[in-house]
């Protein structure tokens, strides 16, 4: 049982590049959330999604898109980065509404150049 | 979605409690009152949750208040791996999580 697996740990863009990042978890969970979190600051809510092929901006979804295809996976792309995207992206899992704790990924540090 | 207060940072002497106190006076009858903590730059890991009794694990105390407008997480002896950010967060519909800046815990030995 590995938990919320996200890939890369660490990333370089140059502006303007795209590219996604990883998420996977094995708890079957539904609920499956992306954060970013800038130096000094809290987490901030970019897409979330309910369950497999359901998906919904959070609080900065700009620039950023999502897909859940299956219950596993949820794939955050940058479409085209830039500098105001470096950030810390941590994926997120839970069950479903209510009465539940969530289990965190351990972040992929981003830095776009 | 009620928002939380939380004073930005607070000391603690090893070996004792810390009390972490939050402020959610525009929390809703059907909303649970959630902790996190992160420490360094790790994931956040998950404390304790409550709606509107007090509870207890392994890792802390969560006393709400009997109007729910207020709560304090306790550490009942805090070591120096406590030293983290706490996060007060009231869960919203759809399970969505909303952070705010949370308190810095320094454990001073």
């Amino acid at each position: 049982n590995a938990g919320v697996t996200q890939t890369p740990k660490f990333q370089v863009l140059k502006t303007g590049q795209s590219m996604t990042l990883q998420c996977a978890q094995d708890m079957n969970h539904e609920y499956m959330s992306w954060y970013r979190q800038d130096p000094g600051m809290g987490l901030r809510l970019i897409h979330y999604s309910v369950g497999a092929g359901i998906t919904d901006q959070g609080e900065v979804p700009n620039g950023y898109n999502v897909s859940r295809s299956t219950t596993e996976d949820f794939p955050l792309r940058l479409l085209s980065a830039a500098p105001s995207q470096t950030s810390v992206y941590f994926c997120a899992s839970s069950w479903g509404t209510g009465n539940t704790e969530a289990f965190f990924g351990q972040g992929t540090r981003l830095t776009v150049v | 979605d009620a928002k939380t207060t939380q004073p930005p940072s607070m000391d603690c002497a090893e070996g004792r409690a810390a009390n972490l106190p939050c402020n959610h006076s525009t929390i809703s009858g059907n909303e649970y009152v959630y902790w996190y903590r992160q420490i360094h730059s790790q994931g956040p890991q998950y404390i304790i949750h409550g709606l509107k009794n007090n509870e207890t694990n392994e890792m802390a105390s969560l006393i709400i208040t009997e109007d729910r407008k207020s709560s304090t997480l306790i550490l009942p002896h805090a070591t120096l791996r406590d030293t983290a950010v706490y996060y007060c967060i009231v869960q919203s519909a759809g399970n969505k999580l909303t952070f705010g800046g949370g308190t810095r815990v320094l454990v001073k030995p």
